[in-house]
Formats: C-alpha cells, sequence, structure tokens
C-alpha cells in the first residue's frame, strides 16, 4: 500500500527566505506525487505534480520539488518565501489502480514571519 | 468558470437531521470524488465515481449515500447526522488515472448541533 509522510506539522520562515517542506514516500510501484496548498477557508490548489518524468518537478508560486528514488523523498522547495506562502502544504501519493485516488499526508502549516 | 463547484459553503445543522452536499464539475472527467478533512486538516476519500458508477466506497456508513446523475455531478445525501460528521468535504474531479491529478471544489464545512 502507498503512504506518504510528511515530517513536520509545523514550519515557520520569514519573508525572502528558503522554504523546505519535507516528504517521505512509500510505494511498491513507481509512484505519482503532487503536492497540494489549501489556503484558509479555501479549497486545495495544485502546486507540482511528478508522474515519473524529470525528477525535477516545477509548479506554480516559484516551488519546485524533486523525486528521490533512493531516499524515497519528495521535499517541496521554494528559494525566497512570500507572506502569501502562508498555508496548509499536502504531499500526496496516488494509489495504484484505483482510479486517481489520492491518500494524502498529514499536512504541514508554513508560516511566513514578516 | 468555476470548475468544480458545490454547495452549500457551510451548512449548521442539528443531530439527526438529513442534508445534501451538492457537486458539479465543468472540466468534462469521467471521475468525481467525496473527500472529507476532519479538525485536524486531515483528509481522507470517502467515494470516487467513474461515469455514475460508483468505483470506490471507502467504508464509509451507510448514513452517506452518494448519487450521481450524469458524469458531472456528484451528490453527496447524508441521514441522521450525528456530532462526529462535522468536518469539511471536498468534491474533486478528475482523470481517473493514478497520473492525472484531482481538482477540488472549494469545500462544505458542516456543522452538527
Amino acid at each position: 500500500a502507498q503512504s506518504v509522510t510528511q515530517l513536520d506539522s509545523h514550519v515557520s520562515v520569514s519573508e525572502g527566505t528558503p522554504v523546505l517542506l519535507r516528504c517521505n514516500y512509500s510505494s511498491s510501484y513507481s509512484p505519482s506525487l503532487f503536492w497540494y496548498v489549501q489556503h484558509p477557508n479555501k479549497g486545495l490548489q495544485l502546486l507540482l505534480k511528478y508522474t515519473s518524468a524529470a525528477t525535477l518537478v516545477k509548479g506554480i508560486n516559484g516551488f519546485e520539488a524533486e523525486f528521490k528514488k533512493s531516499e524515497t523523498s519528495f521535499h517541496l522547495t521554494k528559494p525566497s518565501a512570500h507572506m502569501s506562502d502562508a498555508a496548509e502544504y499536502f504531499c500526496v501519493v496516488s494509489a495504484e489502480n484505483q482510479g486517481g485516488k489520492l491518500i494524502f499526508g498529514q499536512g504541514t502549516e508554513l508560516s511566513v514571519k514578516p | 468558470d468555476t470548475a468544480v463547484s458545490q454547495t452549500p459553503k457551510y451548512l449548521v445543522t442539528q443531530m439527526g437531521n438529513d442534508k445534501s452536499i451538492k457537486c458539479e464539475q465543468n472540466l468534462g472527467h469521467d471521475t468525481m470524488y467525496w473527500y472529507k478533512q476532519d479538525s485536524k486538516k486531515f483528509l481522507k476519500i470517502m467515494f470516487s465515481y467513474n461515469n455514475k458508477e460508483l468505483i470506490i466506497n471507502e467504508t464509509v456508513p451507510n448514513r452517506f449515500s452518494p448519487k450521481s446523475p450524469d458524469k458531472a455531478h456528484l451528490n453527496l445525501h447524508i441521514n441522521s447526522l450525528e456530532l462526529g460528521d462535522s468536518a469539511v468535504y471536498f468534491c474533486a474531479s478528475g482523470g481517473g488515472r493514478e497520473d492525472t491529478e484531482a481538482f477540488f471544489g472549494q469545500g462544505t464545512r458542516l456543522t452538527v448541533v
């Protein structure tokens, strides 16, 4: 069975400093992995996805993630945090042969200090 | 031009009542989903439908009954509401394959009092 573990429940950074949100996955096959963002009282928006093409994936709003099979990781990064980046971030894996069913990590709350 | 829209956005109701949440997508997807987000923000799938047929029922109580009149709509009806049903319910649609993302609605915050 597939699963994802987000290693930090809360990350706090200063505006203009780098962001690192950590995610490890478990899968018996080559997984499809996603990062979604949820702003307060909003729906979920796709930031980026990995589907066995390039291991470095670029997403919206300057975010990117690198798929590392040897480390079973898919960490999300951004060079310089914006105040508007403050939100909940979810690392997600697609379940095998289950019609696009998504399995979510526990979420990481990102705070950005001025 | 909303891709996935669900109504209502907020729903406050008493225990024992029956309520429905409606969902519509205009993305042309064959697959639609209901996800539940609990008070700790954990998201878990409840149901998925492909072209009006139930594909996944993730051990959800029988009080929850999804209905898909056509592939663009997936409604969620909940009977005999309980306090523990309080959560945010998200509708989503997608390509129905492992390599396709899901597009989510804005969510319905259900509060049972």
